[in-house]
């Protein structure tokens, strides 16, 4: 079936340093996608989301880009602190599906 | 921003016994549901997709009796995990879409709800 995969399960940074969190999804029809974050027994938190017709796109601290040729997604986190040390998922929309999640990256950052 | 309420975080119940689960949305109307299944240490996987007054839609394999779906308004779906089983022990979440947003865009989630069948 379809899934949205990611690259690394574990990433372990220093406090202070840039995380890069890759994702390759799977349905080139798919035209929404969203990057959340999960602390442990928690729901997903909504990070960052962008429209296949775009490439990039920046919030606080954070950046996404998207690469349809190869369907890849990625999250930039800078500046990385010990807060952000969580579970990530990427997530895409197929049309007229529901939200489909990647197996998610765990991040871990050191002080 | 908008806010989706999910009760109860947390449940232990026998096995054989009945749960609901439900998840509202406080200050939004949410025509669609999404209920998600999560097992340590996986991913959310989409079980139902609840639509306010109809029926809902089942992913694949997953037991549309087990997992009793009912979104009688605008802004409360249950969740019932009938005649529950230690396997049905899990992490559920709900999410909710505000109808006032393009379809997919900003998603609203639970805190989840944490089932243990004994």
């Amino acid at each position: 079936g379809e899934s949205v995969g990611l690259h690394l399960p574990t990433l372990s940074v220093q406090e202070g340093d840039n995380s890069i969190i890759n994702c390759a999804y799977s349905n080139s029809a798919s035209d929404y996608f969203i990057w959340y974050k999960q602390e442990s027994g928690k729901g997903p938190q909504f990070i960052i989301d962008i429209r296949s017709n775009m490439d990039k796109r920046q919030g606080q601290r954070v950046t996404v880009l998207l690469n349809k040729t190869v369907k890849h997604l990625s999250l930039q986190i800078a500046a990385t602190q010990p807060g952000d040390s969580a579970v990530y998922f990427c997530a895409e929309i197929p049309p007229r599906r529901a939200l489909i999640f990647g197996k998610g990256t765990t991040l871990s950052v050191s002080s | 921003g908008a806010v989706v309420s999910q009760h109860p975080s947390w449940v232990i119940c026998k096995s054989g016994t009945s749960v609901k689960i439900e998840c509202r949305s406080l200050d939004f109307q949410a025509t669609t549901m999404f209920w998600y299944r999560q097992f340590p240490k996986q991913s959310l996987m989409l079980m139902a997709t609840s639509n306010e007054g109809s029926k809902a839609t089942y992913e694949q394999g997953v037991e549309k009796d087990k997992f009793l779906i009912n979104h009688a308004s605008l802004t409360l779906s249950t969740l019932t995990v009938t005649s529950a089983h230690p396997e049905d022990s899990s992490f559920y979440i709900c999410s909710a879409s505000d109808r006032t947003a393009s379809f997919g865009e900003k998603l609203f989630f639970g805190s989840g709800t944490q089932l243990s069948v004994l």
